[in-house]
């Protein structure tokens, strides 16, 4: 199956710092890219969907001023959390979908803020 | 919301078939029935999909009912490397619904020795 890496696979920062974390699609072209969060012992949630060029939609809930999603070209989104706090810390993950419309997702990102 | 509801957790022994159940009873009839599993600290990994006939690929067995309200995933021969959690999403495929999956608590499998 098609491949999706995120970088970095865990980061820990302070309180108040920005954190970014991307989302690749190494073999096939990602129209839409997608962003979860998932705390523990919990499902994943969707936060929002990306296309590439356009502005993302963020799910109900979601702050799209703390979480800012870029998805500047056809294998790369970004997802920065502004400043962060210790309640942002969770499991990030994103997936990726091409042509097919299905989706194929990366292996994770552990936040841990303190 | 999600649109499915799973048992919680499941016990399965080593080389048995696990059958793990999803029920979705308001699916409509453009929506698809996926599986997904996701090992502890891992992403989500694509298992199977289907509409309303049975599919079966080198991982598992989706058997879908007639009245598509409800299915079932078997791996025919556990092993311990399918201790996951499997959720049972229903998607439309296709089209500009967006492709969302929207995972419900899916169902803790143990596969014991």
């Amino acid at each position: 199956g098609a491949v999706v890496s995120q970088h970095p696979s865990r980061v820990i920062c302070k309180s108040g710092t920005s954190v970014k974390i991307e989302c690749r699609s190494l073999d096939f072209q990602a129209t839409t890219m997608f962003w979860y969060r998932q705390f523990p012992k919990q499902s994943l949630m969707l936060m929002a969907t990306s296309n590439e060029g356009s502005k993302a939609t963020y799910e109900q809930g979601v702050e799209k001023d703390k979480f800012l999603i870029n998805h500047a070209s056809l294998t790369l989104s970004t997802l920065t959390v502004t400043s962060a706090h210790p309640e942002d810390s969770s499991f990030y993950i994103c997936s990726a979908s091409g042509l097919s419309n299905e989706q194929f997702f990366g292996p994770g990102t552990r936040l841990t803020v303190l | 919301d999600a649109k499915t509801t799973q048992p919680p957790s499941m016990d399965c022994a080593e080389g048995r078939a696990a059958n793990l159940p999803c029920n979705h009873s308001t699916i409509s009839g453009n929506e698809y029935v996926y599986w997904y599993r996701q090992i502890h600290s891992q992403g989500p990994q694509y298992i199977i999909h289907g509409l309303k006939n049975n599919e079966t690929n080198e991982m598992a067995s989706l058997i879908i009912t007639e009245d598509r309200k409800s299915s079932t995933l078997i791996l025919p021969h556990a092993t311990l490397r399918d201790t996951a959690v499997y959720y049972c999403i229903v998607r439309v495929a296709g089209g500009n619904q967006g492709g969302k999956l929207i995972f419900g608590q899916g169902t803790e499998l143990s596969v014991k020795p």
